[in-house]
Order: C-alpha cells, then sequence, then structure tokens
C-alpha cells in the first residue's frame, strides 16, 4: 500500500542552524501539508502546498519557515535559523484530488533544536 | 477561536467491551470529520471519516455526526488490547482542501 516517507527520522541541530525536512508524498497525491506537534500537545498545522504555491498557512509559519517541492517526488520543510520552540515532531501529509479530503500522514520527523 | 474538543481520559474499558469516545467543535462551518489513532511516538493514522448526520460503521469502528449538537463520536466493538491508543479527532473546516484543526486526543487503555 502507498504510504508517505519522511527523512530524517531523527534530526539533532544547534539554535540557529536551518534545518530541512524531506517528504515524499504518495505518488498520485497532489495536495500536501506540513504540521507539527509539541511533545504532549496537539497536532497543529503549518501549511499546505497545491500545485506549486503556498494554499493555506497558520499562524506558526512565519518568515523562517517555507516549502518547496524542488522534483516531482519531494516535498521539503526549511526552518531558516531554528529556535529552541521548534523542537517537536514534523509530520508531512499528503490528499489526492479524488479523495475524501483524507490526509495521510508520514511517520514523522523528530527535530531535536539544543 | 475554531477548537475541537476531547476528553484527554485516559478512558479505560476492559477487552471485549465498547469503547465511546467523543468530539465537540465550536465551528458550524465545519464540513467533515476524522478520527486518527496514534500510538505513542508514532504519526496519525486515519481510521474513519464522516460527513453526514448519523452513523458510518467500518468493521468494529462506528463514527457518529450530530451537527447540530456539534459533536462527533467514534465506537470501537469489541475492544483488544492493540486498540490502545491516543484517538484523535480532526475536523476540515470550511471544507475543500483545507488544513485540518485536531483535538488534543482521547487515551484509551483496554485492559485484557
Amino acid at each position: 500500500e502507498p504510504e508517505v516517507t519522511q527523512t530524517p527520522s531523527h534530526q539533532v541541530t544547534q539554535m540557529g542552524q536551518e534545518v530541512i525536512l524531506r517528504c515524499v508524498p504518495i505518488s498520485n497525491h497532489l495536495y500536501f501539508y506540513w504540521y507539527r506537534q509539541i511533545l504532549g500537545q496537539k497536532v497543529e498545522f503549518l501549511v499546505s502546498f497545491y500545485n506549486n504555491e503556498i494554499s493555506e498557512k497558520s499562524e506558526i509559519f512565519d518568515d523562517q519557515f517555507s516549502v518547496e517541492r524542488p522534483d516531482g517526488s519531494n516535498f521539503t520543510l526549511k526552518i531558516r535559523s531554528t529556535k529552541l520552540e521548534d523542537s517537536a515532531m514534523y509530520f508531512c501529509a499528503s490528499m489526492s484530488s479524488g479523495s475524501n479530503n483524507e490526509q495521510f500522514f508520514g511517520p514523522g520527523t523528530r527535530l531535536t533544536v539544543l | 477561536q475554531k477548537e475541537v474538543e476531547q476528553n484527554s481520559g485516559p478512558l479505560s474499558v476492559p477487552e471485549g467491551a465498547i469503547a465511546s469516545l467523543n468530539c465537540t467543535y465550536s465551528d458550524r462551518g465545519s464540513q467533515s470529520f476524522f478520527w486518527y489513532r496514534q500510538y505513542s511516538g508514532k504519526s496519525p493514522e486515519l481510521i474513519m471519516f464522516i460527513y453526514s448526520n448519523g452513523d458510518k460503521e467500518d468493521g468494529r469502528f462506528t463514527a457518529q455526526l450530530n451537527k447540530a449538537s456539534q459533536y462527533v463520536s467514534l465506537l470501537i466493538r469489541d475492544s483488544q488490547p492493540s486498540d490502545s491508543a491516543t484517538y484523535l479527532c480532526a475536523v476540515n473546516i470550511g471544507g475543500g482542501r483545507r488544513a485540518l484543526t485536531f483535538g488534543s486526543g482521547t487515551r484509551l487503555q483496554v485492559q485484557p
């Protein structure tokens, strides 16, 4: 069964460093999302992406964040200058155009900012 | 503010019993409703979705939606220890391909 994949599974970085989290959505899906979950808290929406542009973003997704689909398969989230409070699980999700708005999540990347 | 509320639990049920998980939402513009299961340290896994008032059954799972009361629930019949997880209610507010708004989840413990 097709699934969303994410790399790396765990990323440790120093405060102020840039990180890039990578996702490969399900191959025929057209809508892509990033969410994050701080330990012990709710899953929070960051940004959605369709047709090579951002379609929706939350207040969390400030100028430190950017997303890109550099090729036909990868979808990336970049954090330019990480802060301690960016430590969280980051989940990528994708959805097909013909779906009932079902979003399927990848396994996540645990980001630890020291 | 658009909220999705769940009782954090834990909800403890014996093996074989029915587990009932509840969720309320604040925005009447909410279009579709999802239940995800999340094991500790893992990602959310979609188990059910519902759009219309009433019940929707899939195997041991039944989702119930009451838009007038802004209430959605998940029933798990014949609960198994492997059902022990956190169940997340998620709401698509505004329809289309919009983001999901998640509740904080209810932790379910099924006692063998």
